[in-house]
C-alpha cells in the first residue's frame, strides 16, 4: 500500500514569512496526526483529526499555527508568521482508527527559519 | 507532566551482542506502549506494541517487556547487526479521545559496531 506523503521534503524561509505543508494519509486512514520534531527529541503532537474534525490541537500554537482537513482526507498545516524556533521536521503520521494501533508515519518536511 | 523518558541518548555496542534499550515513564499511566525505529531524514517505523497487562512480546530479534511496578520498558535487540543502527522511540498512551494520542520519549541512538 501507498505511504503517507508529504511535501516538501525541504523548505528554507526567512523569520516572519509564512510556510505551508501538506499531507496525504494512507487511503482509508481515519486518523491523522502532525507532529514536530526538534533536532534530538522525540516527535511532540501539534494537532489531531478524526476525519475532518479536531479532536486535539491543544498543543497547537494557534496564534501561528493553523491545520485544515478538508474532506477528511488531505491535511495542510500552515505557520504565519515563522519564528527561529519553528525549526524542526514536521512529521504527519495516520492510523486506521483510534486506540492501540500503529501510526504509520511521512517522511517528513524539514524546515529552517533563518 | 505526563513524561516517557527514554535516559540514554546513545549506546554503541558490538555486533552479535543484545543492545538493551530503557524507557521509564513518570506522572502517567499507559494502557499501552510502541516502540518505533527511526533512520537520518525519515519518519519513525514501528516496530512493537505491549499493553499494560502483557508481561512479554516478541517478533524476530526483538523482544519488549512492559513493567508496571517499576514503570519500565525494555525494548532488546538480540544478536545486533549494523544494520540495526538507528534510533529508537518509545511512546505510550491510553485509550479513547486526546488520551490515545502517543506520547515519545527523546529516543536513544543506538549504533551497532562490526
Amino acid at each position: 500500500e501507498a505511504g503517507v506523503a508529504q511535501s516538501p521534503r525541504y523548505k528554507i524561509i526567512e523569520k516572519r514569512q509564512s510556510v505551508a505543508f501538506w499531507c496525504n494519509p494512507i487511503s482509508g486512514h481515519a486518523t491523522l496526526y502532525w507532529y514536530q520534531q526538534i533536532l534530538g527529541q522525540g516527535p511532540k503532537l501539534l494537532i489531531q483529526f478524526q476525519n475532518n474534525g479536531v479532536v486535539d490541537d491543544s498543543q497547537l500554537p494557534k496564534d501561528r499555527f493553523s491545520a485544515e482537513r478538508l474532506k477528511g482526507v488531505d491535511s495542510t498545516l500552515k505557520i504565519q508568521p515563522a519564528k527561529l524556533e519553528d525549526s524542526a521536521v514536521y512529521l504527519c503520521a495516520s492510523r486506521r482508527i483510534e486506540g492501540a494501533e500503529k501510526l504509520f508515519f511521512g517522511s517528513g518536511t524539514q524546515l529552517s527559519v533563518l | 507532566s505526563q513524561k516517557i523518558e527514554q535516559n540514554s541518548e546513545a549506546l554503541n555496542i558490538q555486533e552479535g551482542k543484545t543492545a538493551t534499550l530503557t524507557c521509564n515513564y513518570t506522572n502517567y499511566s499507559p494502557a499501552y506502549l510502541q516502540w518505533y525505529r527511526q533512520d537520518p531524514g525519515r519518519g519513525p517505523v514501528f516496530l512493537l506494541l505491549i499493553r499494560e497487562n502483557e508481561k512479554e512480546k516478541r517478533k524476530e530479534r526483538l523482544k519488549v517487556t512492559f513493567d508496571t511496578t517499576l514503570k519500565q520498558s525494555l525494548f532488546h535487540i538480540t544478536a545486533s547487526q549494523p544494520a540495526d543502527s538507528a534510533t529508537y522511540l518509545c511512546a505510550g498512551a491510553r485509550y479513547g479521545g486526546s488520551q490515545g494520542n502517543l506520547i515519545f520519549g527523546k529516543g536513544t541512538k543506538l549504533s551497532v559496531k562490526p
